[in-house]
């Protein structure tokens, strides 16, 4: 079945530092890959999204490139904020449903 | 705003109650979601509706119903809520549920069952 791994957290950086939040997949198909972010007491909001292999999706300073290869959507960032403190979760969405399937959320702290 | 509102925010409640969860879209979305985030953050999909007809229907306790009077609502109603219901539910919609299609959330509706 479809699934998504990634890494646990917490991941704690010093501000300015680079950010990689490890993401793998599973899937038949196709997928669309999607990052998520959760702010402290708030909903998701779509960060950043690829459709397709090779796809850079990029928003706020944030990547993650759809590696089909290595099934793989590692997210980056080359100099993290106390602002971008939040969970991150990366999900995926098969073509031939509507579901979003979630990973279990990476939570980031940074501090100054 | 265009926005996804979810009602109430907080809901503390005793086991075997019956309790409502309304939301709402002003996007002129198509189809909405109930997702429901445990205790570990971990968010899985209960329901969506796709201009008002149910299309998933994951592994849900019968407890838990969805209603849709119109496409710019999905409320969840629970009976007999037990210690395990106690999460953050969200409620989500998107234009039509295609593969391209961002999900945008409403703000969460955390449920404590005591």
């Amino acid at each position: 079945g479809n699934s998504v791994t990634q890494m646990e957290g917490p991941v704690t950086l010093s501000e300015e530092a680079f950010l990689t939040i490890n993401c793998t997949y599973t899937a038949t198909g196709y997928p669309s890959l999607f990052w998520y972010v959760q702010y402290p007491g708030e909903g998701l909001q779509l960060l950043l999204k690829a459709t397709k292999a090779d796809d850079k999706g990029s928003n706020k300073g944030f990547e993650a490139t759809y590696r089909k290869e290595t099934t793989s959507f590692h997210l980056e960032k080359g100099s993290v904020q106390v602002s971008d403190s939040a969970v991150y979760f990366c999900a995926l969405k098969n073509p031939n449903t509507d579901k979003l399937i979630f990973g279990t959320g990476t939570r980031l702290q940074v501090f100054p | 705003d265009t926005a996804v509102s979810q009602t109430p925010k907080y809901l503390v409640t005793q086991m075997g109650n019956d309790k409502s969860i309304k939301c709402e879209q002003n996007l002129g979305h198509d189809t909405m979601y109930w997702y429901k985030q445990d205790s570990k953050k971990f968010l899985k999909i209960m329901f969506s509706y796709n201009n008002k007809e149910l299309i998933i229907n994951e592994t849900v306790p019968n407890r838990f119903s969805p209603k849709s009077p119109d496409k710019a609502h999905l409320n969840l109603h629970i009976n007999s809520l037990e210690l395990g219901d106690s999460a953050v539910y969200f409620c989500a919609s998107s234009q039509d549920g295609t593969r391209n299609n961002e999900q945008f959330f409403g703000p969460g509706t955390r449920l404590t069952v005591l």
